[in-house]
């Protein structure tokens, strides 16, 4: 089982360009989730969805936006990159609310 | 305030001692709590659930005192191996979990 999958890995970007961080899950669970990580800062949740068709913000959501046209996707994109972004994004999935999250491995983007 | 508060550590302890973490929530209404283990540069994995009986899984103790609003994670005899980042989980009441800071651990031997 592949589980939650990320792509990619990393990334480097310059200000100012644009990207999409794809998360695919293969579990067939209802909600994901888009989280960043950064140093001090513990994981803050960007956006989620509660199923396919949905999405909500969470708590850092500036500067993203994100889309859930298929139940197994959920894609984070960043229109104008700003080095702010620089972090490592976690997507993950839960069956249910509240519920043991999967996490994927990671994406490590850096904004120069 | 933050919705999850934990003591960042780092805890630094030998092999074969016993190391506790606390964690204190906000949110009175929070009905699920967890302990998530983050290697590094990797992503979290579940360690544990932590039920308001309490529960154990080997050398891994959790507690729920809700009254206080806290959640402990005990580790009995240190190995080396179980040194990582340890994350504390509250559900939101809502559609989100909350994920403290973390807490690191080196076990040195």
């Amino acid at each position: 089982n592949a589980g939650v999958t990320q792509t990619p890995k990393f990334r480097v970007l310059k200000t100012g360009q644009s990207m999409t961080l794809l998360c695919a899950q293969d579990m067939n669970h209802e909600y994901m989730y888009w989280y960043r990580q950064d140093p001090g800062m513990g994981l803050r949740l960007i956006h989620y969805s509660v199923g396919e068709g949905t999405t909500a913000k969470g708590e850092v959501p500036d500067g993203y936006n994100v889309s859930r046209l298929k139940k197994q996707n959920f894609l984070l994109g960043l229109e104008s990159a700003a080095p702010s972004q620089t972090s490592v994004y976690f997507c993950a999935s839960s069956p249910r609310v509240p519920d043991v999250l999967h996490f994927g491995n990671g994406t490590r983007l850096t904004v120069t | 305030r933050k919705e999850v508060e934990q003591d960042p550590g780092p805890f630094n302890v030998p092999e074969g001692a016993t190391v506790a973490f606390n964690c204190t929530y906000s949110n009175s209404a929070s009905q699920s709590f967890f302990w998530y283990r983050q290697d590094c540069r990797k992503e979290p994995k579940l360690l544990m659930s932590v039920y308001s009986s309490g529960n154990e899984d080997g050398r891994f103790t959790a507690q729920l005192n809700r009254a206080s609003q806290y959640i402990s994670l005990l580790i009995r005899d240190s190995k080396l191996s179980d040194s990582a980042t340890y994350l504390c989980v509250v559900d939101s009441s809502g559609y989100a979990l909350n994920f403290g800071k973390g807490t690191s651990l080196l076990v040195t031997p």
